[in-house]
């Protein structure tokens, strides 16, 4: 069984600040991380694939790191505003033809 | 473009009945993955189809099966229905078989077993 651990679990954060959260992964047989924004009553939409050890990708505002030898993954936000309030996944995916293995999430309240 | 659909919104079964959910993916797309999302769990992966193939399933029992179409519209079934199977259902579609591709997701079924 895959264990991807996500941390904090929930964040409160003010409106301006930047904050950053964790995934963390299994190690070996690595093939992609995914990472996802789901906001309450919408799907979850993507934002990220990470393939590469090393790897940082940016979105506006929000960007993230990939280490693959030692298994994490740092999600940043810069400059919170009130919609990045959601609930922010992790998924991991190992070499071969699984399906992803989703961790429970941070759940990001941004507070005026 | 249009999104991922899935219908129905809400779905209430007693159980031992039978459900089936179903699942548009956006044009273009021929992968299609089913998941769970029980009360207090993460997503949990159930199924992949891709070229009207079953790719891989989870760690689910096989009363939860189903099928994609030529279409590449995709039906999940689960049979015998049990009270834990209250939860809500997620397809999600991507491009390829590949899993460097994101996923875009449905709004989900929720499933009532009562």
């Amino acid at each position: 069984i895959l264990n991807v651990e996500q941390s904090p679990q929930s964040l409160h954060v003010q409106e301006g600040d930047s904050t950053n959260f964790t995934c963390s992964f299994p190690s070996s047989n690595f093939y992609a991380l995914h990472w996802y924004r789901w906001e309450t009553a919408k799907s979850p939409e993507a934002l990220f694939v990470m393939t590469l050890n090393g790897d940082e990708k940016k979105k506006g505002r929000i960007s993230a790191t990939l280490n693959t030898k030692e298994g994490y993954s740092y999600l940043y936000i810069k400059g919170s505003q009130p919609e990045d309030s959601a609930t922010y996944l992790c998924a991991f995916i190992r070499g071969g033809a699984d399906g992803l293995t989703f961790g429970k999430g941070t759940h990001l309240i941004i507070q005026p | 473009e249009a999104g991922v659909t899935q219908s129905p919104t809400h779905l209430i079964k007693t159980r031992g009945q039978q459900a089936t959910l179903r699942c548009s993916p956006i044009s273009g797309h021929t992968s299609v993955y089913w998941y769970q999302q029980a009360l207090g769990l993460g997503l949990q992966f159930l199924l992949w189809y891709d070229e009207g193939e079953e790719r891989n399933r989870g760690n689910f029992p096989p009363r939860f099966s189903g099928r994609q179409f030529p279409n590449y519209s995709s039906e999940l079934n689960v049979n015998a229905l049990e009270l834990e199977d209250s939860a809500l259902y997620l397809c999600a579609s991507s491009r390829s078989g590949r899993d460097t591709q994101p996923q875009h997701f449905g709004d989900g079924t929720r499933l009532s077993i009562l």
